[in-house]
């Protein structure tokens, strides 16, 4: 059974720094999220992504976040300066045209900023 | 705004004992229902869904009826597993575009042998 992959499982950077979060939605799924969860708290919605746009956004998503769609199979969220409350686990996800309320989501990365 | 809210756990059962998990929305129009589960150390996976009154979702023995009159989605399971020992996430998604789903706080199921 098809499923989304991310990499890498787990990252740990210092302050500051910036990080590239992968993710290998499902081949024929055309909308892509990001969510995050902080340890103990609720999952929460980043962003979403369609036909290289971004279709909404939270207002966690500032401008230190950006996405991108490099080529036809990854999908990336880069925090360019990454901040102690970005820890968390960090999952993306995908849907279907047609059925895009169905979403099916990876294993996630958890980010640890020291 | 949108929101869910579910009971608070965790809770903790004996194997084969009845299982319910309450879960309330928020939501204006006609949001898509889901019930998802996350297995210590794993990711979430998608357990079942309905995306209209009345609709059951079910999967592995969990059921859960979208009840659009009390405005709820309540996950049951007649009898638990170990293996069911996992944290579940009641969850909604309005169909007013962007797609967003919106998550409950999430329920700690401990089964016990």
């Amino acid at each position: 059974e098809p499923e989304v992959t991310q990499t890498p499982s787990h990252q740990v950077t210092q302050m500051g720094q910036e990080v590239i979060l992968r993710c290998v939605p499902i081949s024929n799924h055309l909308y892509f999220y990001w969510y995050r969860q902080i340890l103990g708290q609720k999952v929460e919605f980043l962003v979403s992504f369609y036909n290289n746009e971004i279709s909404e956004k939270s207002e966690i998503f500032d401008d230190q976040f950006s996405v991108e769609r490099p080529d036809g199979s990854n999908f990336t969220l880069k925090i360019r300066s990454t901040k102690l409350e970005d820890s968390a686990m960090y999952f993306c996800a995908s849907s279907v045209s047609g059925q895009q309320e169905t979403q099916y989501f990876g294993p996630g990365t958890r980010l640890l900023v020291l | 705004g949108n929101s869910v809210t579910q009971m608070e756990g965790p809770v903790t059962l004996s194997e084969e004992a009845f299982l319910t998990i309450n879960c309330t929305y928020t939501a204006t129009g006609y949001p898509s229902l889901f019930w998802y589960v996350q297995y210590p150390g794993e990711g979430l996976q998608l357990l079942l869904k309905a995306t209209k009154a009345d609709d059951k979702g079910s999967n592995k023995g969990f059921e859960a009826t979208y009840r659009k009159e009390t405005t709820s989605f309540h996950l049951e399971k007649g009898s638990v597993q170990v293996s069911d020992s996992a944290v579940y996430f009641c969850a909604l998604v309005a169909n007013t575009g962007g797609f967003k789903t919106i998550f409950g706080a999430g329920t700690r199921l401990f089964v016990k042998a």
